[in-house]
């Protein structure tokens, strides 16, 4: 079982901070990044998949970067909303089993307004 | 208005009985997967299926048993084997393959053993 993890395990912003965590995975035999957003009592959502050393995604005020070398990505959430608050799961895929994800515990943001 | 469906929502069983979670999609995706979820812990695998009539074992499958007959559906049994059933069991599926591999997810059913 590869091990992914996410720091912090929750986090608590006020409206209108800016918000970064962290998902480390293996950074031998990568394929690709994925990140998701879970909102309370609905089904996990796709935000960004990536795959290449250096990408940057971004969607409205939520962005991400990759580091497949030292094994790291970055999420980053600009002038948090409440309608943010949700657990950020991100998970690894490897070369040997596509479609095989391996998730993190996730990150549960709570932004107050 | 294409989706995953779980149901039940919540469901109660005693000790010692199996139980089968229903999982269903009109993605016409070949892939599905089963995952549980245990508080502060990631979601952790426990069945896959890449095509109809066959699947494999993830990484926690002991006690969980499935099976894939129709490429809508894929039910999760849930055994006596199971040492600690109680957990939220999601259901997701994907085109193996597929641009990004995005896997999408049910809503989850969450089982209580008593």
């Amino acid at each position: 079982i590869l091990n992914v993890e996410q720091s912090p395990q929750s986090l608590h912003v006020q409206e209108g901070d800016s918000t970064n965590f962290t998902c480390s995975f293996p950074s031998s035999n990568f394929y690709a990044l994925h990140w998701y957003r879970w909102e309370t009592a609905k089904s996990p959502e796709a935000l960004f998949v990536m795959t290449l050393n250096g990408d940057e995604k971004k969607k409205g005020r939520i962005s991400a970067t990759l580091n497949t070398k030292e094994g790291y990505s970055y999420l980053y959430i600009k002038g948090s909303q409440p309608e943010d608050s949700a657990t950020y799961l991100c998970a690894f895929e490897t070369v040997y089993n596509f479609n095989k994800f391996y998730f993190g515990s996730g990150t549960k943001l709570n932004v107050k307004p | 208005d294409g989706g995953i469906t779980q149901s039940p929502k919540y469901l109660f069983r005693k000790e010692g009985q199996n139980v089968t979670l229903s999982c269903e999609q009109n993605l016409n995706h070949d892939a599905m997967y089963w995952y549980r979820q245990d508080p502060g812990q990631g979601l952790r695998l426990i069945y896959y299926s890449q095509i109809v009539n066959d699947f494999q074992k993830g990484d926690i499958a002991e006690g969980y048993s499935v099976s894939r007959e129709k490429k809508e559906s894929f039910p999760l049994t849930v055994t006596s084997a199971q040492k600690n059933p109680t957990a939220f069991y999601l259901c997701a599926s994907s085109i193996p393959g597929g641009a990004d591999n995005e896997q999408f997810f049910g809503p989850g059913t969450r089982l209580t053993v008593l």
